[in-house]
């Protein structure tokens, strides 16, 4: 099955900074790329995700990039805020079979 | 629209003890989903559901976990009997499907579990 990989598992970043979180996934026919926000307590919360056939997706200060050659993806996040502190987590999925990695604690100092 | 609603939120057993718990997804979302969380981990799928069918439970582990989806819309994951490993939140995710597309998950605010 799907196995999907994530780095770094914690990043600090100063507010204002961009934070780049990078996930690589081994099966090549997955085709949606899902990122999800988690705070403490509480449920994961789609924030932007990406289908196999577009190579980049912006959405405010949230980006990601798709490298389906490479089979690795990114998050990007511009001009942090110490709102954006939470566990991200990346996700790679073929027909619904969806499997995360194991999360990124960003942590924005102000 | 109404989101996952999962059920307890919280819950304290001994182990051996059996537990259940329950999710009644988005209506209309055909695909159901449980995840075990562990503390400081990713969700890790345990089950799939399309509709009432189980098309992937191969990481259930099936000497002492259980699931049900009957008539295609709720469902309920038990444990029995409960280890001091299971300790975790379990959380249920539902969407809707569209050919062989994939589509967002919907999760619910999760059981977390405590085996003592």
């Amino acid at each position: 099955g799907e196995n999907v990989e994530q780095h770094p598992s914690t990043l600090s970043v100063q507010e204002g900074d961009s934070a780049v979180i990078k996930c690589t996934y081994s099966d090549s026919a997955s085709n949606y790329f899902p990122w999800y926000k988690q705070e403490l307590g509480k449920r994961p919360q789609l924030i932007i995700d990406i289908r196999s056939n577009v190579g980049e997706k912006k959405d405010q200060r949230i980006a990601v990039t798709l490298n389906k050659t490479a089979k690795h993806f990114s998050l990007h996040i511009t001009e942090t805020q110490p709102e954006d502190s939470a566990v991200y987590f990346c996700a790679a999925s073929r027909n619904n079979d969806m499997r995360f990695g194991a999360g990124t604690r960003l942590t924005v100092k102000p | 629209e109404a989101g996952v609603v999962q059920s307890p939120r919280y819950k304290i057993i001994e182990k051996k003890q059996p537990v259940a718990f329950w999710c009644n997804p988005i209506s209309g979302h055909n695909t159901l989903y449980w995840y075990r969380q562990n503390l400081g981990q990713g969700p890790e799928l345990l089950i799939r559901y399309e509709n009432e069918e189980a098309v992937d439970d191969s990481q259930l582990p099936k000497d002492r976990f259980s699931a049900e989806r009957l008539k295609g819309v709720d469902s309920t994951l038990k444990i029995q009997p409960a280890e001091l490993g299971d300790s975790a939140v379990y959380l249920c995710a539902s969407s809707t499907r569209t050919g062989g597309s994939s589509s967002p998950l919907h999760f619910g605010n999760g059981t977390r579990l405590t085996v003592t």
